[in-house]
């Protein structure tokens, strides 16, 4: 089973300033690796997929990178609505899994 | 509209059965790779299980041999058969589908909440 390991637990940024978000895999896989954005009551939303590809209908400010094990989500330009926990998972293996999430604070 | 609609939740004690159903809309499951993902209260997001293809699953070992998924191509729903509940199972399940093996999750349900206590 790959472990992935997300950082920090918490991030407080202020509106307009970057969030950089990062996921780690606990062995390497190929791009199969997508973000999730939740916040509360809600369904999760798929934002990224195949590492780097935006879901559609998903702002440009975010936009996903890595490989190996490093994979990072970057909010380039923090909204008040982009307030949530981001959960990155790996589908490139079963079983499928899921990062223990961010949680993105608005200063 | 394309949505995922989930049901069969409830109260039920350690040992017990349950069947979740999700109702899909605007595509075809028989088409599609269909997840369980859950969510226990207060934390993060856990895969559960998948459907795809001519039936192909896969489990997560905190189910596997207990939880059973199929499906319905005439009803377009796909089910989770949950047995032998443990109170660590308790959890809200989405179900969630992906086009293709190498796309994420893009349609999710509202969940529905499954609470295993005595």
């Amino acid at each position: 089973e790959i472990v992935m390991t997300q950082s920090p637990a918490t991030v407080s940024v202020s509106p307009g300033e970057r969030a950089t978000l990062s996921c780690r895999a606990s062995q390497t896989f190929s791009s199969n690796l997508a973000w999730y954005q939740q916040k509360p009551g809600q369904a999760p939303r798929l934002l990224i997929y195949g590492t780097s590809t935006r879901a559609t209908g998903i702002p440009a400010r975010f936009s996903g990178s890595g490989s190996g094990t490093e994979f990072t989500l970057t909010i380039s330009s923090l909204q008040s609505e982009d307030s949530a926990v981001y959960y990155c998972q790996q589908y490139n293996s079963w079983p499928f899994t899921f990062g223990g999430g961010t949680k993105v604070e608005i200063k | 509209e394309v949505q995922l609609v989930e049901s069969g939740g409830g109260l039920i004690q350690p040992g017990g059965s349950l069947r979740l159903s999700c109702a899909a809309s605007g595509f075809t499951v028989r088409d599609s790779y269909m997840s369980w993902v859950r969510q226990a209260p207060g934390k993060g997001l856990e895969w559960v299980s998948i459907i795809y293809g001519g039936s192909s699953t896969f489990y997560a070992d905190s189910v596997k041999g207990r939880f059973t998924i199929s499906r319905d191509n005439s009803e377009n729903t796909v089910f989770l058969q949950m047995n032998s509940l443990r109170v660590e199972d308790t959890a809200v399940y989405h179900c969630a589908r992906s086009t293709g093996r190498l796309y994420g999750m893009d349609v999710w349900g509202q969940g529905t909440t499954v609470t295993v206590s005595s």
